[in-house]
């Protein structure tokens, strides 16, 4: 079982839509969770982290988190051309980072 | 950019070759890690360094080393490499190795080895 899972998509939405991503990890006993942007030919731009189960909201992202469901979500309103990339989940596991494959999300004029 | 820089951006090499790839950071942070990225796969951590240790090894081949002189500066050795290992190398930092905080990235060393 891989220990952070994603769909790889691709998500395409239309611009001023929400875009809807989610993740699920295996590792019970994780405290932190991250949500990476990457541009094609780009490094991982960090733009999320969330530790407590609930909401967390910055600008037009919003960071779900369920733990008793292993779940976390990232959604992204008033989507924007600028948002088309890959979206990575990252999990902890002990002091490591577990990363997802990556969901691609295409926004469309 | 993030204060994480990375040097070269690109680099080819044969299989016979000796190079070496540069990360430092200008965050502070106390904490330093090489990943490999490869066409649709997800990333895959290498080293972990904390406070210039070495804590992880995730059984990655001896043609790569790594070194850390200082909680600034990392370093991953290459030699005999494969066309395999033909990758995206992404350089991390964190301010510690041994809590849960995040991670940011340098721009990575596009390699090809021919």
């Amino acid at each position: 079982q891989k220990e952070v899972e994603q769909n790889s998509g691709p998500l395409s939405v239309p611009e001023g839509a929400i875009a809807s991503l989610n993740c699920t990890y295996s590792d019970r006993g994780s405290q932190s969770f991250f949500w990476y942007r990457q541009y094609s030919g780009k490094s991982p731009e960090l733009i999320m982290f969330i530790y407590s189960n609930g909401d967390k909201e910055d600008g037009r992202f919003t960071a779900q988190l369920n733990k008793a469901s292993q779940y976390v979500s990232l959604l992204i309103r008033d989507s924007q051309p600028s948002d088309s990339a890959t979206y990575l989940c990252a999990v902890n596991t002990d002091y490591k980072l577990s990363f997802g494959a990556g969901t691609t999300v295409t926004v469309r004029a | 950019e993030t204060g994480v820089t990375q040097t070269p951006r690109h680099l080819v090499m044969g299989m016979t070759n000796k190079k070496s790839l540069k990360c430092e950071q200008h965050l502070g942070h106390n904490a330093m890690y090489w990943y490999k990225q490869s066409a649709k796969k997800p990333l895959e951590l290498m080293f972990v360094y904390s406070l210039e240790e070495r804590v992880e090894n995730n059984s990655v081949p001896s043609r790569f080393s790594p070194e850390c002189p200082n909680s600034s500066h990392l370093f991953l050795h290459l030699h005999t490499l494969q066309p395999e290992d033909s990758a995206l190398y992404l350089c991390a930092s964190s301010p510690s190795g041994l809590e849960t905080y995040e991670q940011y990235f340098g721009p990575g060393t596009r390699l090809t080895v021919t």
